[in-house]
């Protein structure tokens, strides 16, 4: 079945600091894939999405781009913030799974000033 | 846009009783989803819905767990008896279309 390999956390950065928090996924086709991020107390929000090889999802400084040769979508931002302090999850919707999201374990950021 | 209405945020009762969770999605999105997030872990898909329809409910423990989604808007989550592996935040979302999802705030569940 589907799945999503995410980094293991905690991830501790300075502010300013280059982030890369890596993700792989095992899936049959062309699912699309996802970014989702939980601030502390709140819901998850997406962050950014790619439905095809080679898109490159963006959104507030974060990229990531969906590579079919290295089944990736690792997520990256220049300069982070101590803002974008938060768990960031990994998630793919397959062709076979009905509009189902999978997600991956998650990844824990903390972003000190 | 109002977004996904989950209540009660927080719950904490003893193993064997019985609890609910209550979850108003977004206006006119026909999917709804109810995710298990164990702590630590990434968000499991327990149950799906297409307005009042089942449409994937594989990793529901059925013989504790049941959903039902009313009239195709409101959906109710109720867990009986439980158990302390049931601790875990219980995630409503909807959709209207396509793969991309709205969560709600979640309901958080301790089971002493």
């Amino acid at each position: 079945g589907d799945s999503v390999t995410q980094m293991e956390g905690p991830v501790t950065l300075s502010e300013e600091a280059f982030l890369t928090i890596n993700c792989t996924y095992t899936a049959t086709g062309y699912p699309s894939l996802f970014w989702y991020v939980q601030y502390p107390g709140e819901g998850l929000q997406l962050l950014l999405k790619a439905t095809k090889a080679d898109d490159k999802g963006s959104n507030k400084g974060f990229e990531a781009t969906y590579r079919k040769e290295t089944t990736s979508f690792h997520l990256e931002k220049g300069s982070v913030q101590v803002s974008d302090s938060a768990v960031y999850f990994c998630a793919l919707s397959g062709q076979s799974s009905a509009r189902q999201l999978t997600f991956g374990s998650g990844t824990q950021l903390t972003v000190l000033p | 846009e109002a977004g996904v209405a989950q209540s009660p945020r927080y719950k904490i009762i003893e193993k064997r009783q019985s609890v609910a969770f209550w979850c108003n999605p977004i206006s006119g999105h026909a999917t709804l989803y109810w995710y298990q997030q164990i702590l630590g872990q990434g968000p499991k898909l327990l149950i799906q819905f297409q307005n009042n329809g089942v449409v994937d409910d594989s990793q529901l423990p059925k013989d504790r767990f049941s959903a039902e989604r009313l009239k195709g808007v409101d959906s109710t989550l109720k867990i009986q008896p439980a158990k302390l592996e049931d601790s875990a935040v219980y995630l409503c979302a909807s959709s209207p279309q396509g793969p991309e999802l709205f969560f709600g705030e979640g309901s958080r569940l301790t089971v002493l």
